[in-house]
């Protein structure tokens, strides 16, 4: 059964520190996504990751990809409070169906 | 925004109703998925077209159907309501969504209440 795990579930940090959010994923895939979701709103696309060793970013956020090692992160460098969210990872196999993990809520302190 | 539509934006109804959310695509794509997001199941994928057929299939209930019609928007069909449904639906959409690997945009979603 596939399973799609994220760690931690729940992050509180301050602004101007560094975090990581981890996304372990147990069946092979060549792409994982990264959306993040405000209370009560849709889901945003951050990342979308096709290969193994990729890397991407976008402003205080960086994602990058393992397929080897079945794992995505998604690194926060230097936490403001508008980053506070929750962020989702998602994976996705042969069809295009997305399968999520439950979601890190960050949540950045002043 | 993403320019994918949902109506409504809330409902509220009772047990062993009958709903319809309704979701328009982004223009251009073809593909529309439907997902669920509770607090104890998180998010789930519900069902996908693709140029008005269906493409895959999820956890679906089968109280539960879908469509897309001619013109690409898709409702979503519950039946025999249950409070267990009560969740937001998401819509999502995407270019092409065959083997493309491509970001899915989603939809505001529609916030369903069983009461």
């Amino acid at each position: 059964e596939l399973k799609v795990e994220q760690n931690p579930l729940f992050l509180s940090m301050q602004e101007g520190k560094n975090y990581t959010i981890y996304c372990n994923y147990s069946t092979t895939s060549d792409r994982l996504y990264w959306y993040r979701q405000d209370p009560g709103k849709s889901l945003e696309s951050l990342f979308v990751l096709l290969s193994n060793g990729a890397v991407k970013q976008e402003g205080r956020l960086m994602a990058s990809l393992d397929t080897k090692a079945r794992l995505s992160t998604l690194h926060i460098t230097a936490a403001v409070h508008d980053l506070s969210a929750t962020y989702f990872c998602a994976w996705a196999g042969g069809s295009e169906k997305l399968v999520f993990g439950k979601g890190t809520k960050l949540t950045v302190n002043p | 925004d993403s320019g994918v539509t949902q109506t409504p934006k809330h409902l509220i109804t009772a047990t062993g109703q009958r709903v319809t959310l309704r979701c328009s695509p982004r223009s251009g794509d073809l593909s529309v998925y439907w997902y669920q997001q509770s607090l104890d199941q998180g998010l789930q994928f519900l069902i996908q077209y693709y140029n008005g057929e269906e493409r895959a299939k999820g956890n679906i209930l089968e109280r539960f159907s879908a469509q897309q019609f001619p013109d690409l928007h898709s409702e979503l069909n519950l039946s025999s309501l249950e409070l267990g449904d009560s969740a937001l639906y998401f819509c999502a959409s995407s270019e092409k969504g065959v083997g493309s690997k491509e970001t899915q945009y989603f939809g505001p979603g529609t916030r369903l209440l069983v009461l």
